[in-house]
This record gives structure tokens, sequence and C-alpha cells, in this order.
């Protein structure tokens, strides 16, 4: 079954600590996303990446980093210069054919800190 | 600039009611548009989209048409259920790149 897995499902993080959320997909996509959806809100693009070894700043980039070593992994850190990071957590991935590439989403993973 | 502007919810509607969630886009060039759901602790699942003037996307019920006179693509069902309770998010591509301008979100609810 092809799709995209995030993990964990809920995570805890004390304030100060760096904590980084995974991403995988075996869709073969160029492209990979990460979203931050707050309660009863939008979402939000922290990182992108179009290809391997390239990713760019989205809109609320501060306090985020992210790798992109393999075409099938995305991680997200979430630092501690993250001044709010208690929300949820979305990954996605997409071809890079044109305008009329579909993202498709993973489950998302819950981000509270302590 | 590129936006996405849809009706506040909460939605509250009787099952079998007939629904309609407006969506209204700014963009330049020709975008795709697309409608996602989402169920309560879950991603965003695709559920229809359109990629040209006047198409039409389906699925599970639903509808949509691309309307680019009114910057347009209103999602519409014509007999809800309970399980059609969740959050639906309208978005379209811009042209320069592989992302996705997306609303607010429109929370659905559906009584028995």
């Amino acid at each position: 079954d092809g799709g995209i897995t995030q993990s964990p499902k809920y995570l805890f993080r004390k304030e100060g600590q760096n904590v980084t959320l995974s991403c995988e997909q075996n869709l073969n996509h160029d492209a990979m996303y990460w979203y931050r959806q707050d309660p009863g809100q939008g979402l939000r693009l922290i990182y992108y990446s179009q290809i391997v070894n390239d990713f760019q700043k989205g809109d609320i980039a501060e306090g985020y980093s992210v790798s992109r070593e393999k075409k099938e992994s995305f991680p997200l850190t979430v630092t501690s210069a993250q001044k709010n990071p208690t929300a949820f957590y979305l990954c996605a991935s997409s071809t890079r054919t044109g305008h009329t590439d579909t993202q498709y989403f993973g489950p998302g993973t819950r981000l509270t800190v302590l | 600039g590129n936006s996405v502007t849809q009706m506040e919810g909460p939605v509250t509607l009787s099952e079998e009611a007939f629904l309609t969630i407006n969506c209204t886009y700014t963009a330049t060039g020709y975008p795709s548009l697309f409608w996602y759901v989402q169920y309560p602790g879950e991603g965003l699942q695709l559920l229809l989209k359109a990629t040209k003037a006047d198409d039409k996307g389906s699925n599970k019920g639903f509808e949509a048409t691309y309307r680019k006179e009114t910057t347009s693509f209103h999602l519409e069902k014509g007999s809800v259920q309970v399980s059609d309770s969740a959050v639906y998010f309208c978005a379209h591509t811009m042209d320069s790149n592989y992302q996705l301008i997306w609303g607010a979100g429109t929370k659905l609810i559906i009584k028995p």
C-alpha cells in the first residue's frame, strides 16, 4: 500500500527540548511539505522540498528545521527557539509534473509542550 | 495576491439536507482547485479537484464546478449524512511553484 506515514501520532516535549517529527512516503513523490495546524484554523506552510538535498522556507519557518537526504524522508525538527510549538503537524507529498498536482497527506502528529 | 475565502463555520444541517459551502479565490494564471476533507484527529484527504474552467469535480456525492468568471468553486451535496461531519478546506495551486493556497476551513456538523 502506498502512502505517507508520520510518527509518532502523539508527542510530548518539555520546554527547551528539541524534538524531531518523522515523515516517510513510498509514493515516489519528488515534493514534500510540512504544515502546522492550530485548533480551529487552517494550514500554514513551514517548509517544503521539491527535490532531494533542497528545501525552502514557508510562511512560518522560524524555530523549525528540516533535512531531505532521501527522497522518501522529510523529517521536521521543532527547536527550542519555537515559542509556541503546541500544534498538529501535517506532512504531505506530491509529484512535480505541473500545477494539477495533488498533495497527499499523512495522518499527522500532535505535539504538546508540557 | 493569492488567497482563498471560504464561508465561516460551523455550518449545522440536519441529515438529508442540501449542502453548499462557498469558496472564492484570487489567483493569477490558471490555477487548479481542490476540496479537501479532514475528519476529527486525522490528516487531510482529497475530496475532489478541477484543473480547468468549467470542469466539475465529484466524489462521494459531493460536487464542485470551476467557475472562472466568478472565481468560485462552491462545494455541494444533495443529501448529507451524519458521517459527512468534518472540516472542509478549499485550496488552489500557484502558477509559480507547487504550493497550495488554503482557505481557513469550514466545519460542517450534521445532526441526525
